[in-house]
């Protein structure tokens, strides 16, 4: 079985400065991926990053980076220079080889900037 | 490029009736899923179609039910709904469903409240 945890329910961050949302994860699939989404109060579910398991180095998009520490089960997501707009929802999700767009979800975390 | 469209975007039922919510991919990617979001059970996986054909299904009753048509539009139907069916259904969208890639977006959802 999988299995996402998140373990922060909600998050500050002073704008501008880094932040880290925790997420880790079990799983007794050899090859995985892990995703992180952004969820405004739209609804709207964004993709920001993406990690292979078998990726040798972390994975990067622009402010987004993806901790990676596999022997540890952990993907933890740095967002560096916060922004107002980077106020949401914020979701791990892990998808797996019984299913090719089966993903898991963690239970988020809500993240809020402050000016 | 055009996202993923979801519609309707909101709707209201009433206990026992049905509902039948639409999605219709980005150009191009063939495999559609469908997830279910609640405040008590969070994101869950609902059922992918890739090429017309349920590929993958989660833990539902078989009040949902869905198909996907052949320029990759899907439908999803819940029957005889009652109030717990109260959620954001969110669909997802991927090229191939390759489960290694990190190619999967979503759209904005259609949140259906049930009386």
């Amino acid at each position: 079985a999988q299995k996402i945890t998140q373990t922060q329910p909600g998050m500050f961050v002073q704008e501008k400065e880094a932040v880290t949302l925790d997420c880790t994860y079990d799983t007794s699939d050899p090859s995985y991926g892990l995703f992180w989404y952004k969820q405004p109060s739209s609804g709207e579910m964004i993709f920001l990053i993406y990690q292979g398991s078998y990726d040798q180095q972390n994975a990067t998009e622009g402010r987004y980076s993806l901790n990676f520490q596999k022997a540890r089960k952990s993907a933890n997501l740095v967002i560096s220079a916060s922004q107002l707009g980077d106020s949401a929802m914020y979701f791990c999700a892990m998808r797996g080889l019984t299913g090719a767009n089966n993903l898991f979800f963690g239970t988020g975390t809500r993240l809020t900037v402050i000016p | 490029k055009a996202g993923v469209t979801q519609t309707p975007r909101y709707l209201i039922k009433t206990r026992g009736q049905q509902v039948t919510l639409s999605c219709s991919p980005i150009s191009g990617h063939r495999s559609v899923s469908w997830y279910q979001q609640t405040p008590g059970q969070g994101l869950q996986f609902l059922f992918e179609y890739f090429s017309e054909t349920q590929r993958n299904k989660g833990n539902f009753p078989g009040r949902f039910s869905g198909r996907q048509f052949s320029n990759s539009r899907s439908e999803m139907n819940v029957s005889t709904l009652e109030l717990g069916d109260s959620a954001l259904y969110l669909c997802a969208s991927s090229l191939e469903g390759h489960r290694n890639t990190g190619e999967l977006f979503f759209g904005e959802g259609s949140r259906l409240t049930v009386l």
